[in-house]
């Protein structure tokens, strides 16, 4: 079955402080990967799209990867505005429907 | 370029009743998906709608029902609510649809329902 978990479920972090969180998937054949921020009480909003393994995307403080298993989207010195729920999507071949996995909740402090 | 609206953005219903949610798609975008999101969870697909045609369903009961209509705007219609279906719930537009590569979703902000 096609599904999608994301690790950890929460991590705090100082500002500056760099990391990674990690999206692991089993998909029968990807069509793409996804990252989304969501803010609390808002519409997920669109940061990366991933398709072959190898690639990277990225944007400001944020890097996306992606390997045949298993997607990192590593934060370089955060500031407390990247603070939000992180979650990763994958698009299978065969369907038109994203798995999401339950997201990263990120806080980061001054 | 407009985005994805929602509305309403906060219902509270009670058991038994029934609701409509209202989705305008972005503009330019021909696919609208429906997705749930119970609290600290990911959204869960429902069903997505491409040139007015139920396009691929998740594993949601046939109270859930939905339309698109000719301007790509969508409504989800939910029966007999239960408790269990107080959830945010998401509308996504996207170009394609129909198998040939959808491409990214774009996010309204959501109807939150509370059902009691």
């Amino acid at each position: 079955e096609d599904q999608v978990t994301q690790s950890p479920e929460a991590l705090r972090l100082q500002e500056g402080e760099s990391s990674s969180l990690n999206c692991s998937y089993t998909v029968s054949g990807l069509r793409g990967l996804f990252w989304y921020r969501q803010d609390p009480g808002k519409g997920p909003e669109f940061l990366f799209t991933l398709y072959s393994a190898g690639e990277e995307k990225e944007k400001e403080r944020l890097k996306a990867t992606l390997t045949k298993k298993e997607s990192f989207l590593h934060i370089t010195a955060p500031k407390p505005e990247d603070s939000a729920t992180y979650l990763c999507a994958v698009q299978a071949y065969n369907f038109n429907k994203f798995y999401f996995g339950s997201g990263t909740k990120l806080n980061v402090k001054p | 370029e407009t985005g994805v609206t929602q509305s309403p953005t906060h219902l509270i219903k009670t058991r038994g009743q029934q609701v409509t949610l209202r989705c305008s798609s972005q503009s330019g975008h021909n696919t609208v998906s429906w997705y749930q999101q119970a609290l600290g969870q990911g959204p869960q697909f429902i069903f997505q709608y491409y040139r007015e045609e139920e396009n691929g369903r998740g594993n949601f009961p046939p109270r859930f029902s939905g339309l698109q209509f000719p301007n790509y705007s969508s409504e989800l219609n939910v029966n007999a609510l239960e408790l269990d279906d107080s959830a945010l719930y998401l509308c996504a537009s996207s170009l394609g649809g129909s198998g040939s590569g959808t491409g990214e979703l774009f996010f309204g902000e959501g109807s939150r329902l509370t059902v009691l």
